[in-house]
This record gives structure tokens, C-alpha cells and sequence, in this order.
């Protein structure tokens, strides 16, 4: 049972324009939300979270919008830069103020082209 | 190191043979997890250590997986009798918790090929 989901395996997007990669929960514990980004032979980094009392987080050209009604979560990306070609990862965690498992869904690969 | 540390970074095994995965994590971080990444997959959690509670398996995915966490520090992920579906990166992460959920810190995984 999949309980987090990235229903685009990958999404292609010219340099300057906007990216919007989503996600989608099943979920209703999830109460915190996060963005990974993953560069070939690397690990996961951190890029940006959200509290599910918000319902919006910006940082720099990184903005995540969360629609709980909808368990619905995405990421934008403007303007997007060819650094920005990776594969990014939405996970969720049931428990914001300790230390949680995070679940995952399967990842957006995002290529930025000239 | 500032970061997260595995190793081996690649590592081919024999079907049944016994395989041991390392992981250092950031020093300072009480919380230690270990997830894998199957072919095509996300990231599934395996296990998470909290300092001296008691480890949270329950993504361990059967009883020939196992980890244990020296000193509050090193980790040590083991698989016993490997099978061809344990091929997948190991990743390992750390994290301090308290002080906001400013996400876990990954290490660069171990790459395990089971033929």
C-alpha cells in the first residue's frame, strides 16, 4: 500500500519556466512533509518541509503548497536551472516534533533543458 | 567527516552469503535510520535508532535483517543468507530530533548486488 504518491516518474522542463512536481498522501496521521532531491550515486538532500498547519513554505526559488483536504502536496521550482535536473523525492512523517520514520513515494525524475 | 559516511559504497555477494553494511553518522545525531532503495522504487525505511530507546524495525522486510548501533554512534546493518531481491541501495540517515524537523542527512548509500 502505497501511502505516498508520485504519480510522475519524470517531468521535463525548459530553463526559466516554472516546475511543478507533485504528491499525494493516503495518510491522515502524515502531519509533516518533506522534499528530497537526488543527484546518480548520491544520497537524498534536503531541500524544503512543510507543517501540515500551513499551507504554504517558501525558501528562495523553492515553494511547497500543501492542500490537506485534498492530501495533496507539490513543489515549485522557479525559475527553473538545468542544476535543478535530479530525481526528487516527496516523503511524509507521522510525528513532526521527534525523530520519525519517513515514508516516501517512488520519485519525480525533473530534467531541465536549455 | 561532516556528513554521513557508509561503506563499502558497492558490494557483490553470492546468493546465501552473509553481507554487513557500515554507516557513520553525522556526530552529534541521536537518531540513526536505515532505508533502501530498490530498483525503480522509493525509499522504503528499514529501521530507526533514538538514542538508547529501543529501535524501531518495523520496516525490517524478514528476519534476516537485522542492525544494531554501537555506543550511540556506528551502525551496523547485517543481512543473512542473501537473496537476489535484497539487490537495492542501502541508504543510511541521521538526524537530530528537537530541534525541528530540518530533515534527516542521508550518506551516499552502499550499492548491494546479490547474484
Amino acid at each position: 500500500d502505497q501511502q505516498v504518491k508520485q504519480n510522475s516518474p519524470s517531468l521535463s522542463v525548459q530553463e526559466g519556466r516554472i516546475s511543478i512536481l507533485n504528491c499525494d498522501y493516503t495518510n491522515s496521521m502524515f502531519d509533516y512533509f518533506l522534499w528530497y532531491k537526488k543527484y546518480p550515486a548520491e544520497g537524498p538532500t534536503f531541500l524544503i518541509s512543510i507543517s501540515s498547519i500551513k499551507d504554504k513554505n517558501e525558501d528562495g526559488r523553492f515553494t511547497v503548497f500543501l492542500n490537506k483536504s485534498a492530501k495533496h502536496l507539490s513543489l515549485h521550482i522557479v525559475p527553473s536551472q538545468p542544476g535543478d535536473s535530479a530525481v526528487y523525492f516527496c516523503a511524509a512523517s507521522a510525528r513532526s516534533g521527534t525523530a520519525s520514520k519517513l515514508t516516501f513515494g517512488t520519485g519525480t525524475r525533473l530534467q531541465v533543458t536549455l | 567527516g561532516a556528513g554521513v559516511s557508509q561503506s563499502p559504497s558497492n558490494k557483490v555477494t553470492e546468493k546465501g552469503k552473509d553481507v554487513e553494511l557500515r554507516c557513520d553518522p553525522i556526530s552529534g545525531h541521536t537518531a540513526l535510520y536505515w532505508y533502501r532503495q530498490s530498483l525503480g522504487q522509493g525509499l522504503e525505511f528499514l529501521i530507526y535508532f533514538q538514542g538508547n530507546s529501543a529501535p524501531d524495525k518495523s520496516g525490517l522486510p524478514s528476519d534476516r535483517f537485522s542492525a544494531e548501533r554501537t555506543g550511540g554512534s556506528v551502525s551496523t546493518l547485517t543481512i543473512q543468507r542473501t537473496q537476489q531481491e535484497d539487490s537495492a541501495v542501502y541508504l543510511c540517515a541521521s538526524s537530530v530530533p528537537g530541534q525541528g524537523m530540518g530533515g534527516q542527512f542521508f550518506g551516499p548509500g552502499t550499492r548491494l548486488t546479490v547474484l
